[in-house]
């Protein structure tokens, strides 16, 4: 099994560009969740999904948009990139809403 | 509201010395699951150990154990003998049932084992 996919592992944005992370899973979880994390600090939600067409905010939403259309995929799409999206962005996914979750490798971002 | 606090933003110890590493959660939910991740300096995020909040026994595995106490709302994480290995940063992390069932963080600590 492949787990959670991210890709790409890393990106550098000029401000104001776009771009979307790909997050995709095979073991046919529900839950599924996009964290940042800056340096020095532990995760900070952005949005997650308890299933698909199913997505609601985390902690730190703003500049960031999601869709959920299958149950494998799970995007996170940066519109006008700024300097603060500067960070490493986790995908994760869950059986259920008790069990641990599994990580993507992480997407380093850079916004220049 | 929840929370998880890490005070030890770095330690620093000499291989073969036992290490633990703190963890203060927050929450009124009586169900609640506790976690700790390993992430080491490739940058992956590793998945340690689980536990639920109506088991409180400590668990040990290898050289790992975690002493899980509600009356003070602490998930510590000891090391014996340590080992350049294990040099990495520790997250200790509360998972509620509402929004979502998602992982709420501790800050991390900034484990180095030096040789």
């Amino acid at each position: 099994n492949a787990g959670v996919t991210q890709t790409p592992k890393f990106r550098i944005l000029k401000i104001g560009q776009s771009m979307t992370l790909q997050c995709a899973q095979d073991m046919n979880h529900n839950y599924m969740y996009w964290y940042r994390q800056d340096p020095g600090m532990g995760l900070k939600l952005i949005y997650y999904s308890v299933g698909a067409g199913i997505t609601d905010k985390g902690e730190v939403p703003n500049g960031y948009n999601v869709s959920r259309s299958t149950t494998e995929d799970f995007p996170l799409r940066l519109e006008l990139a700024a300097p603060s999206q500067t960070s490493v962005y986790f995908c994760a996914s869950s059986y259920d809403s008790f069990y641990g979750y599994t990580f993507g490798s992480g997407t380093r971002l850079t916004v220049v | 509201a929840q929370k998880v606090t890490q005070a030890q933003t770095e330690i620093s110890v000499v291989e073969k010395e036992d290490v633990t590493l703190d963890c203060v959660y927050e929450t009124r939910d009586t169900t609640y699951y506790l976690f700790w991740y390993k992430q080491p300096p490739s940058g992956e995020l590793v998945f340690l150990i689980r536990r639920n909040s109506f088991d409180e026994q400590n668990e040990i595995s290898g050289r790992y154990s975690w002493n899980f106490q509600k009356s003070t709302s602490s998930f510590n994480f000891t090391i014996t003998a340590s080992q350049v290995v294990d040099s990495a940063v520790y997250f200790c992390a509360l998972r509620i049932r509402n929004q979502g069932g998602k992982l709420i963080f501790g800050q991390g600590t900034e484990l180095s084992v030096k040789p």
